[in-house]
């Protein structure tokens, strides 16, 4: 069964469009992380954030914020104001006992 | 600190040749992990390790692969023999802390192609 889905395969904005990337994920544990990475057409797999089962709060790093919703199972990720820099695959990952990534979204932003 | 190192980054090998990746975790992490990754089939776990121990190889897809960890600074994942549906991208990771709840770093990859 998949643990992690990220339902948009690909998203195209154009350059100053905020993107909100969805990630849903199945546990049955308690305790668990989540994560999102990106991988740049370079092909590295970079982190970007990390946020733990019992800390809801939502945050907004520079350009970057999360959505946490334990009661949904949700944990949606948005570019604000993206830039062509951020045209890149963007992964999300559960880590209850072990790291699963959802399949990704290829985010296209066009100047 | 140089990063998780994976050697070789490209390796085009012919079908049923041994096949063996390299990776150096980054120092002083404990837990070290090999993925690869398809356009069919995502980002898979593969194996992954504490303290040099496997802990989980139930992503490994069948006993052509095998991986090992002889000490906290190097990784093989070996492919014998290998096929053209083994031709993918393979990371290794590394993190701090069994349970990770820090972030895994990951290496450039190997690109593998079987001919």
């Amino acid at each position: 069964a998949q643990k992690v889905t990220q339902a948009q395969t690909e998203i195209s904005v154009v350059e100053k469009e905020d993107v909100t990337l969805d990630c849903v994920y199945e546990t049955r544990d308690t305790t668990y992380y989540l994560f999102w990475y990106k991988q740049p057409p370079s092909g590295e797999l970079v982190f970007l954030i990390r946020r733990n089962s019992f800390d809801e709060q939502n945050e907004i790093s520079g350009r970057y914020s999360w959505n946490f919703q334990k009661s949904t199972s949700s944990f949606n990720f948005t570019i604000t104001a993206s830039q062509v820099v951020d045209s890149a695959v963007y992964f999300c990952a559960l880590n209850d006992y072990k790291l699963s990534f959802g399949a990704g979204t290829t985010v296209t932003v066009r100047a | 600190d140089a990063g998780v190192i994976q050697s070789p980054r490209h390796e085009v090998t012919e079908m049923g040749q041994e096949v063996t990746l390299r990776c150096k975790p980054i120092s002083g992490h404990n837990s070290l992990f090999w993925y690869r990754q398809t356009m069919m089939r995502g980002l898979e776990l593969l194996i992954y390790f504490n303290n040099n121990v496997p802990i989980d190889d139930s992503g490994m897809p069948e006993d052509r692969f095998s991986a090992k960890m002889p000490n906290a600074s190097f990784s093989t994942l070996k492919i014998q023999p290998s096929e053209p549906r083994d031709s993918a991208v393979y990371f290794c990771a590394s993190s701090s802390d069994r349970k990770m709840n820090t972030e895994a770093f990951f290496g450039q990859g190997t690109r593998l192609t079987v001919v």
